[in-house]
């Protein structure tokens, strides 16, 4: 079984400010990691994925990923954020056979101030 | 960029009715999904469906819920008898499931039982 933690339910930063959002894993097989954005309201958006080679992976606006095994971790980093980036981020594993069940974390809610 | 569509945004049925709600998923994925989301909460997995067939599906994936795609037309989701639990944004996804961990969303139907 393929479990998401994301330990961090709410994050508020300023605007310009740098973010790291955390996720960790469980999983024993060989998976992909992916961040996905869902702005309020809307459905989800696909930001960036890993499933080998270079740990840290970067998305679209602005937003890159480091992957760790030793530590199970996919954490997600933006340098400067802007007010827009405020949105639910999810962290989410999928496993490389099967049905691709993408299984996703709780999420964490980011909420950028002016 | 590839879409995934669903119809209608937002259902009202009274509890005990049968709803379908539709998906018009990327054209050439062979995977699909559906997902079940309570206003402001974690992303829950329903079921999967590769081939004609469900693959996997969760506990949330009750006796009441079906699935199917005739002769590759709208993946659908029918729920029948519909109970007040089951109100929530039901998120289709499709993927190629060719080493991708990109699996497209659609922008949910808002389901609302009374």
């Amino acid at each position: 079984t393929q479990t998401v933690s994301q330990s961090d339910a709410h994050v508020t930063v300023f605007e310009g400010d740098s973010v790291e959002l955390r996720c960790n894993y469980s999983y024993g097989g060989s998976i992909y990691l992916s961040w996905y954005i869902q702005h309020h309201g809307h459905g989800l958006q696909f930001l960036l994925k890993y499933y080998s080679g270079n740990p840290v992976v970067q998305g679209v606006n602005g937003f890159e990923a480091e992957f760790s095994k030793s530590d199970s971790s996919f954490h997600l980093r933006k340098a400067s954020v802007h007010w827009s980036d405020s949105a639910v981020y999810f962290c989410a594993v999928s496993p490389w056979t099967g049905g691709y069940k993408v299984v996703f974390g709780s999420g964490t809610r980011l909420l950028v101030s002016p | 960029g590839p879409k995934v569509l669903q119809i209608p945004s937002h259902q009202i049925i009274d509890m005990g009715q049968m709803v379908t709600l539709n998906c018009d998923p990327v054209s050439n994925h062979l995977y699909f999904y559906w997902y079940k989301q309570i206003l402001g909460q974690q992303m829950e997995f329903l079921v999967n469906f590769y081939n004609g067939k469900v693959m996997e599906k969760s506990k949330l994936f009750k006796d009441q819920f079906s699935v199917e795609r005739p002769d590759g037309s709208y993946f659908t989701l029918k729920i029948q008898p519909t109970a007040l639990e089951d109100s929530a944004v039901y998120f289709c996804a499709s993927s190629s499931g060719q080493g991708s961990t990109e699996v497209f969303f659609g922008k949910g139907t808002r389901l609302t039982v009374v």
